[in-house]
């Protein structure tokens, strides 16, 4: 079992859509989560830290389950430059983050 | 405030032949970690290093691979006798501790002929 895992994807969704993406994690000792986004096999930035308590930033909304070792993504309103490859990003602490191979959204006019 | 760099962005090696790639990281930013992306895979954690000190290198692989982070200068990813399976994106991060957002260079692509 991998220790980050994500909906496999390719979502294809017309615009003003809203999309949620899932993501799972094994090792209950984790520390922090983030969701990055990743343009074109450009590197990957930063979209989010995921809290416990949830988070908005905008159309964007992430949401952490630590007792179901789970972590939510949530994009209302899509638009044709949300289009990206989502990642899903846990963190152990010392340094050490686990990557998912990442969820690929495509907004369609 | 610069982000993190990498150079050279593109980096063009025949098989056997040695590749260096540089970070330097984030104004203020201790912390460097590299990761290898081979196309149409995602993220592969590799190597997280200090200055002076390798602190995780569960991701490298066991030979030709090596990385050092100096008190002065940039960090170092050296592959020794490249293979064409080595043909990758490499990018580097850093943060300012071992627990915060990790922030990435554009990273050096790789190509072994």
């Amino acid at each position: 079992r991998k220790e980050v895992e994500q909906d496999p994807g390719p979502f294809n969704v017309p615009e003003g859509a809203t999309v949620a993406f899932n993501c799972t994690y094994s090792n209950s000792a984790s520390q922090s989560f983030f969701w990055y986004r990743q343009d074109c096999r450009k590197e990957p930035k930063l979209l989010m830290s995921v809290y416990s308590s949830g988070n908005e930033d905008g159309r964007f909304t992430a949401q952490l389950n630590r007792a179901s070792q789970y972590i939510s993504l949530l994009i209302r309103d899509s638009k044709l430059s949300d289009s990206a490859t989502y990642l899903c990003v846990v963190n152990l602490g010392a340094g050490k983050s686990t990557f998912g191979d990442g969820t690929t959204l495509t907004v369609k006019p | 405030n610069a982000g993190v760099m990498q150079n050279p962005r593109h980096l063009v090696r025949r098989r056997g032949q040695e590749a260096r790639l540089r970070c330097s990281p984030m104004k203020g930013h201790s912390h460097v970690y590299w990761y290898r992306q081979l196309p149409e895979e995602g993220l592969k954690f590799m190597v997280y290093l200090q200055k002076e000190n390798i602190i995780d290198e569960s991701g490298m692989p066991k030979e030709r691979f090596s990385a050092e982070f100096p008190k002065e200068g940039p960090s170092i990813l050296r592959i020794q006798q490249v293979v064409r399976g080595d043909s990758a994106a490499y990018f580097c991060a850093s943060s300012r501790q071992g627990i915060d957002t990790q922030y990435f260079g554009p990273g050096t692509r790789l190509t072994v002929l």
